[in-house]
C-alpha cells in the first residue's frame, strides 16, 4: 500500500481556473508534511511545511492546508508560470524521520 | 536560495565504468541524502548521511556507496556502471529543526541525470 498518494496524476487548467491537488497519508505520528514543486531537468524547490492539523500557509496564488489524513495545495486564479510538478512529501516516526514522498502531480495551466 | 550543488548535471558513459556523482553544500548541514528519481516517478531514498562517518542505505535498494568524509561533501559512487542505473540522481540536506529529532525542509540540487549506455 502507498504510503503517500497525489491525486490527481495530472492537472490540466485554464488561466484562472482554480483548482485543488491533494496528498494523502497512511502513517500516524506524523512529524512534518512538507510540499515542493518541481520543474522538469531540475530538482525540487522547498514551497511549504505543515506540522499539525488545521495548519494553514500561503505564498503568492498558492495555500497549503493540513487535516489529520491529508494536505490539499490550493491553487488560486493559477498563470502558465505555475505549470509543474507538485510533490507531497511527509516525515514520520514510523519512517525513522526520512521523508517519503508521492508520485507527484503534473499540473499544466493554459492560457 | 539553496546552497547545494550536483555535478556533473548530464552524464552520458559505458557500462563497466566507475563514477562518481558529486554533491556539496555550504549551508554546513548536518544530513545529507541521495534520491533517485525516474521521469514521472516518485523519489526513492538510497543513501543517506546525518552526520560526518555517518551512512546509511536508504529504502531503495542501490549499488552504489557513498561517503561522508566532510560536513560539506556528500559523493556516491557507482563502481562499474550498469543501464539499470540510468536515471537522474537528486542529493538534498537538511538542518536539524528545533528539538532536533525533526527535520526543517530538504534543499535540493539541480540533480544529475545519468545514462549509462
Amino acid at each position: 500500500e502507498d504510503q503517500v498518494t497525489q491525486s490527481p496524476e495530472a492537472l490540466r487548467l485554464q488561466e484562472g481556473e482554480s483548482s485543488s491537488l491533494n496528498c494523502s497519508y497512511t502513517v500516524s505520528g506524523l512529524r512534518g508534511l512538507f510540499w515542493y514543486r518541481q520543474d522538469p531537468g531540475k530538482g525540487p524547490e522547498f514551497l511549504f511545511t505543515l506540522y499539525s492539523a488545521g495548519e494553514e500557509k500561503e505564498k503568492e496564488r498558492l495555500k497549503a492546508t493540513l487535516t489529520k489524513k491529508e494536505s490539499f495545495l490550493h491553487i488560486t486564479a493559477p498563470k502558465p508560470e505555475d505549470s509543474a510538478t507538485y510533490l507531497c512529501a511527509v516525515q514520520a516516526r514510523e519512517y525513522g524521520n526520512k521523508l517519503v514522498f508521492g508520485a507527484g502531480t503534473i499540473l499544466r495551466v493554459k492560457s | 536560495e539553496a546552497d547545494i550543488y550536483q555535478t556533473p548535471r548530464y552524464l552520458v558513459i559505458g557500462t563497466g565504468k566507475k563514477i562518481t556523482l558529486e554533491c556539496s553544500q555550504t549551508m554546513g548541514h548536518d544530513k545529507m541524502y541521495w534520491y533517485q528519481q525516474d521521469p514521472g516517478m516518485e523519489l526513492h531514498l538510497i543513501h543517506y548521511s546525518y552526520g560526518v562517518n555517518s551512512t546509511e542505505k536508504g529504502d531503495l535498494s542501490s549499488e552504489s556507496t557513498v561517503s561522508r568524509i566532510r560536513t560539506e561533501h556528500f559523493p556516491l559512487t557507482l563502481e562499474s556502471a550498469r543501464p539499470s542505473h540510468t536515471s537522474q540522481y537528486l542529493c538534498a540536506s537538511t538542518a536539524l529543526g528545533t528539538g532536533g529529532a525533526v527535520n526543517t525542509e530538504a534543499f535540493f540540487g539541480q540533480g544529475t541525470r545519468l545514462t549509462v549506455v
